[in-house]
């Protein structure tokens, strides 16, 4: 079975600094999908970004990127230029590609992100 | 552009009562759909999904239930509410095997 582990119960971060928040998840699978999600107070979940594991390349959407270490089973995400508006609650998200009954979605138990003024 | 309804936003619900909770979605067709709750301060389980008009998958034994009466509309049910129902339920759409998109989720509270 799949797990992902998200160590880092709490993390704060100074506005306009850079932060990475850290993920690592265990599968036999070799092709599957990585996700980032932000669950601000209003507790929607919103996705942040996207990493599809047989793309060498590291997913980036804006101030958002990933370090993607196949081998490692690590999936960490990168904020630069932190925003108030980035204070939420992240998880880490893996999803086994292939039929599309089995597209479930596990998830790590998240990382309270606070940016400070 | 596809967008997600729940309804309702807040219900608070006495021990033993019956429970209805709504997820419609719009702009898609054949979607995948998902039923998660979320405990306070912990993360989300997945309830049950549907591939399919009346398909239903449970993932956990439990006090709920769930419906797909049409395409793009998905249903969540219990006959008698328990303590233990209280959370926060988010309900998700996806395209076959690709990303999930959540709803704005719904606060039960059960006394």
């Amino acid at each position: 079975a799949q797990t992902v582990t998200q160590s880092q119960p709490e993390m704060s971060v100074q506005e306009a600094e850079t932060v990475t928040l850290s993920c690592t998840y265990d599968t036999s699978e070799s092709n599957y999908y990585l996700f980032w999600y932000k669950q601000p107070p209003s507790r929607q979940m919103i996705l942040v970004i996207r990493q599809e594991a047989y793309k060498q390349q590291n997913a980036t959407e804006n101030r958002f990127s990933v370090n993607f270490q196949k081998a490692a089973k690590s999936f960490s995400l990168k904020i630069s230029d932190s925003q108030l508006g980035d204070t939420a609650m992240y998880f880490c998200a893996f999803m086994k590609h292939g039929s599309y009954n089995t597209d479930k979605l596990i998830f790590g138990t998240g990382t309270r992100l606070q940016v400070f003024p | 552009s596809q967008t997600i309804h729940q309804w309702p936003a807040t219900l608070v619900q006495p021990v033993g009562s019956p429970l209805s909770l709504e997820c419609t979605v719009e702009g898609t067709s054949n979607p995948n759909l998902y039923w998660y709750r979320q405990a306070a301060g912990r993360g989300l389980q997945l309830l049950f999904y549907s591939v399919g008009i009346g398909q239903i998958s449970s993932e956990v034994p439990q006090n709920l239930s769930a419906s797909r009466p049409q395409d793009r509309q998905f249903i969540l049910s219990s006959k008698k509410l328990l303590l233990s129902d209280s959370g926060f339920y988010l309900c998700a759409w996806s395209t076959m095997g690709d990303t999930q998109y959540f709803g704005p989720g719904t606060r039960l509270t059960v006394l």
